[in-house]
């Protein structure tokens, strides 16, 4: 399966500033996967980003707040803007290995506090 | 949207005890998927299950795709203390033009007392 590699790991940051997120995987995938967590939640889909194209956002979440860029085949970056508290979460990026049977591997995360 | 229920929320066990956990929903998936989550870490795939009724282990993991292809369980045998962590479900729907729709379930925290 597909190794992804994600940065920062962790981050604490002051409301009203923004963080990108990073995501690089060691093969070429079409689709890539940007996924929230709250505290204590389960995992809600952001956005899918293709390559070449702009993203696909859930309901809830739009470019404005959260914009993704999909330069190539292998990396994806996640910007959180313009950040409140309520941002704080792990934020994940994830894509489909290979084929659906080999089921969506996910980064270790981001951890975001906003103070 | 579809929706997973999956319980229990969190589940409290003894070293050596068996471990059962569930979802359903009442949408039909085409394939069921098992995850682990440790903190500080992304979910690790643990069973894929691709067709209704099958039944797939992996080493002291059991799980099931129920045969109205709305539900799967998770079981555990003989847990122990590296067990701990959060499992979710997630079901993996055909939503057309070549893409997926991934819902995960809400999650089951397992905590081993040993």
């Amino acid at each position: 399966s597909a190794v992804i590699s994600q940065k920062p790991s962790r981050d604490i940051c002051q409301r009203g500033t923004s963080l990108t997120i990073q995501c690089q995987v060691d093969s070429q995938v079409t689709m890539m996967f940007w996924y929230r967590q709250q505290p204590g939640q389960s995992l809600t889909l952001i956005a899918t980003a293709n390559q070449g194209s702009e993203a696909t956002y859930e309901s809830g979440f739009v470019i404005d707040k959260f914009p993704i860029s999909r330069p190539n085949l292998t990396f994806s970056t996640l910007t959180v803007s313009n950040m409140s508290p309520e941002d704080s979460s792990i934020y994940l990026c994830s894509v489909l290995g290979g084929s659906v049977r080999n089921g969506y591997t996910f980064g270790s995360g981001t951890r975001l506090t906003v103070v | 949207g579809q929706q997973l229920n999956q319980s229990p929320q969190s589940m409290f066990i003894q070293e050596g005890e068996d471990v059962s956990m569930n979802c359903t929903s009442s949408s039909i998936f085409n394939t069921w998927l098992w995850y682990k989550q440790d903190p500080g870490e992304g979910p690790v795939l643990l069973i894929a299950l691709y067709k209704a009724g099958e039944l797939t282990s992996n080493g002291r993991l059991t799980a099931q795709f129920g045969i109205t292809r709305k539900d799967s369980f998770l079981n555990i045998s003989a847990s122990i203390p590296s067990d701990v962590g959060i499992y979710f479900c997630a079901g993996l729907a055909y939503s057309g033009a070549g893409s997926y729709q991934l819902t995960f379930g809400k999650g089951t925290k397992l905590s081993v007392i040993p």
